[in-house]
């Protein structure tokens, strides 16, 4: 919805920059991870996935990276344009019912 | 939105009021999610389906319930709106639960005043 992006932790970069959004999950457990993005007034969208018996994943223009060490996800978008501009947050499986749990996000911000 | 609609979009109802927000998809996907999304919070499960006349409850399921009669429509009832439900209700949908990807819907916008 409109008011998703508000509190969130936001990163600001220039256009034609590669942009790194970071994510902390919660359950070592977790054995699938999901990257969404959301733009204003709009559902999640699906990026990327990754599972857990892998560290990195190369989609167009997006990769993602997971360490498992830390439980850490990452984000990377290359040449980043002001349609990437929006707010992405990371899914897990870390639910009790082998549900997805969801993190907050981190509003995109894209200076042309 | 990977063939998922979502009824009405927009909604504004009065403390106290029954409101019934509609799931429709075309994927013929088994499993079928409501959550919903506040400021502050990341999406929330709510309840989902895992087959026709198959549902259980999310983290947040209070003053939620939830039928699915056909493979394609899952509807989310508040059966005595309350403010704290004020909220953006969306659908998703996914071949199996846990490990793979869930499409979302537009979204419902619901004001509770």
């Amino acid at each position: 919805g409109e008011n998703v992006g508000l509190h969130l932790p936001t990163l600001s970069v220039q256009e034609g920059d590669n942009s790194i959004i970071n994510c902390a999950y919660s359950n070592s457990a977790s054995d699938y991870f999901i990257w969404y993005k959301q733009e204003s007034g709009k559902g999640p969208q699906f990026i990327i996935d990754i599972r857990s018996n892998m560290d990195k994943r190369q989609g167009q223009r997006v990769t993602v990276l997971l360490n498992k060490t830390v439980k850490h996800l990452s984000l990377q978008i290359a040449a980043t344009q002001p349609g990437d501009s929006a707010v992405y947050f990371c899914a897990e499986t870390g639910g009790s019912q082998g549900n997805l749990i969801f993190g907050k996000g981190t509003k995109l911000s894209v200076k042309p | 939105d990977a063939g998922i609609t979502q009824s009405p979009r927009h909604k504004v109802t009065e403390t106290g009021t029954p409101v019934t927000l509609r799931c429709h998809q075309t994927e013929n996907h088994r499993y079928m999610y409501w959550y919903r999304q506040d400021p502050g919070h990341g999406l929330r499960l709510i309840h989902y389906s895992y087959g026709v006349k198959d549902t259980d409850k999310g983290e947040v399921s209070d003053g939620y319930s939830v039928s699915r009669s056909k493979t394609e429509d899952f509807l989310l009832t508040l059966e005595s709106a309350t403010s704290s439900q004020t909220s953006v209700y969306f659908c998703a949908i996914s071949a199996s639960m846990g490990a793979y990807e869930q499409y979302f819907g537009p979204g419902t916008r619901l004001t509770v005043t």
